[in-house]
């Protein structure tokens, strides 16, 4: 099946300092999903990405859609403690269901 | 609160023991899915279901493992004979119809159900 793997794994910044994230694939993918969990919750969707080379927004985060579709980066600009979680980048991989990374652990120290 | 409801939040049980989660999904929903998350790990896909009918489980889903839904409305999962590799977070989520999902990938999440085996 398809794979999915974030980098970093884990990442511990500054409040203020910006941060990228990035997933890639073994396969092409026809979408690209991030989400974020914050402790003790589920995920949440935040970016949702259909066509490759697409850039968007959603607040302080941007996400693009890599032009080889296997790949695609989460940029939060200026972060704040509530940026603390775990994002996840997902694809349905052609399937009725999501497949999910195995994530990036962000913490921000004030 | 008309989000995702799942319950129990925690439960510790002991090795063997049989247990239950219930998942409540968002009304409108008919589309029910159960994910797996052990520590460090994404949350790993089960078993799903459009209505009352179960469309797919993962080869995760042991034998052990039984997945009902059966008015189309709540679900549960049961987990019989537990061993201590099936502690982990239990994940529900619930969404649209998957030709409304498709163009979002949007799946509503609860909080989780987390399993402790001791």
């Amino acid at each position: 099946g398809q794979q999915l793997n974030q980098s970093p794994q884990s990442m511990f910044i500054q409040e203020g300092e910006d941060v990228s994230m990035n997933c890639t694939s073994s396969s092409i993918f026809n979408t690209w999903l991030w989400y974020k969990q914050d402790p003790g919750e589920g995920p949440v969707l935040l970016i949702a990405l259909y066509k490759a080379g697409e850039l968007t927004s959603n607040g302080r985060l941007t996400a693009q859609f890599g032009i080889t579709r296997k790949d695609s980066f989460l940029n939060i600009s200026a972060s704040i403690p509530s940026d603390v979680g775990i994002y996840f980048c997902a694809d349905t991989g052609g399937s009725e269901k999501l497949v999910f990374g195995k994530g990036t652990k962000l913490t921000v120290n004030p | 609160d008309t989000g995702v409801s799942q319950n129990p939040r925690h439960k510790i049980t002991k090795r063997g023991q049989n247990v239950t989660f219930r998942c409540d999904p968002i009304s409108e929903h008919n589309r029910l899915y159960w994910y797996r998350q052990t520590l460090g790990q994404g949350p790993e896909f089960l078993t799903y279901f459009q209505n009352e009918a179960q469309l797919e489980k993962s080869r995760l889903l042991s034998d052990r493992f039984s997945a009902e839904r059966p008015k189309g409305s709540f679900s549960t999962l049961e987990i019989q004979r537990t061993e201590q590799g099936d502690s982990a977070m239990y994940l529900c989520a619930s969404s649209p119809p998957w030709f409304e999902v498709k163009y979002t990938g949007e799946l509503f999440f609860g909080e989780g159900s987390r399993l402790t085996v001791l």
